[in-house]
Parts: C-alpha cells; sequence; structure tokens
C-alpha cells in the first residue's frame, strides 16, 4: 500500500513550457486534492475532485488544469508555465466528507516545480 | 473572506518540556479542525482531529483542544523530542464544505 504518490518529484521548466503532474492513491478514496505551497506560506488549494469524472476550482485555479479519469488518478497541468508558478505542488487524497467517517486528507511527498 | 491563522509563526523549547501550538479561526461555521505536521523536505502529515461537538481530543503524546466560544485550536505536545521539530499546520473545514482551509503554520523547534 503506497499511499499517495506524486510524479515527478522535481522539474525545470522554462517559461511557456508545458507540463502535467501526477498523482496516484491507492486507498479507493473518492476526493482528491492539488495545492501548491510556497516559502513561508501554508497550503493553498488549486482543483479538487469528489469523485471520478469531476473536478472543481479551488482558491488559486488560474494557470491550471486538472483531469480525473480514473478514479485513483488525478492529473494537474500547466499549458503555459510562468515564474510565478514555481513552488512545491502537493497532491493529498480523502474518502470525503462523510459523517461518522475518518475525513482526513492523506498527503504525497510533493513535487518541486521552477520556471525559469 | 474567513481564514485560519495562528498567533506565532516559531516556536522553541526545551527538549522534555511540553509544547503549545496554537490556532485561531473565525469561521463560526466550521466544524472539523485538524493538525498536521509536516518535516522538511516531506508532505504534511496527519496528527490528529476534533468535531466541533467536543472540547478535546487525545492522542499518542498529543492533545488537541476546541475553544468555540473564543474560536481557538491548540496543540499539546508532551515531553517534546527532538523529532518533533517541524512546521505545524491546523486547518479548518466548514460545515457542508468538502475542503479544508489551511493556516499559516507554526515552526517547532528543539533545543536541546
Amino acid at each position: 500500500n503506497a499511499g499517495v504518490t506524486q510524479t515527478p518529484k522535481f522539474r525545470v521548466l522554462k517559461t511557456g513550457q508545458s507540463m502535467t503532474l501526477l498523482c496516484a492513491q491507492d486507498m479507493n478514496h473518492e476526493y482528491m486534492y492539488w495545492y501548491r505551497q510556497d516559502p513561508g506560506m501554508g497550503l493553498r488549494l488549486i482543483h479538487y475532485s469528489v469523485g471520478e469524472g469531476t473536478t472543481a476550482k479551488g482558491e488559486v485555479p488560474d494557470g491550471y488544469n486538472v483531469s480525473r479519469l480514473k478514479k485513483q488518478n488525478f492529473l494537474l497541468g500547466l499549458e503555459s508555465a510562468a515564474p510565478s508558478q514555481t513552488s512545491v505542488y502537493f497532491c493529498a487524497s480523502s474518502y470525503g466528507w462523510l459523517a461518522g467517517v475518518r475525513e482526513t486528507q492523506y498527503f504525497g511527498p510533493g513535487t518541486r516545480l521552477l520556471v525559469l | 473572506g474567513e481564514s485560519v491563522g495562528l498567533h506565532l509563526p516559531t516556536l522553541s523549547v526545551q527538549e522534555g518540556d511540553n509544547s503549545i501550538i496554537n490556532c485561531a479561526y473565525s469561521n463560526s461555521a466550521s466544524d472539523y479542525f485538524i493538525w498536521y505536521k509536516q518535516e522538511s523536505g516531506k508532505g504534511p502529515q496527519f496528527i490528529i482531529d476534533i468535531r466541533s461537538n467536543m472540547d478535546k481530543r487525545q492522542g499518542q503524546r498529543v492533545t488537541v483542544l476546541l475553544n468555540k466560544t473564543v474560536k481557538h485550536l491548540s496543540l499539546q505536545i508532551a515531553a517534546t523530542q527532538p523529532g518533533d521539530s517541524a512546521v505545524y499546520f491546523c486547518a479548518e473545514k466548514e460545515k457542508g464544505a468538502q475542503k479544508l482551509v489551511f493556516g499559516q503554520g507554526t515552526r517547532l523547534t528543539i533545543n536541546p
């Protein structure tokens, strides 16, 4: 049971390039999330999904797109990278907000992205 | 908008002492609170959570206290160890919402 895994661990992009970050979870969780974390700051929600085939915007969605084609995977795309998107990206998953069920989000190890 | 914040950005304690990390929240509609620990270069790790119908919850060496009257959340770590050095985040969820709102974090450092 690997939990939440993220690919790649580190990436350097030039301004204008595109890339996709992959998140995978093997806990059969319904909900998945993408966050970004900047130095000295907390986690800010980019997009999230409450089930296969669904996505929703979070706090800072601009410049990112997501897809949830399979329940276990959640992809984060940057169509045209900008230096402001330099950050550490974390994926998380949870069973969802069901009464009586632990709603803990489990996090992956993060992807460090540098945009030059 | 409403947000979760922390009183102190850094906290230094002596090894073996108890640590208390505080968190203020402003959303009176929040019904679920959670503490995460993040070590350098790693993702946040769940520590303990509490629902709004409780005032206190205990885990192994950790206790979370919730004071809804003043909208205050605290994490107490007993007999702090070097391995407790990390950034601690509180987060809250509004009733009916599908996402957490995180605070900025408190860095806990342990003095030998």
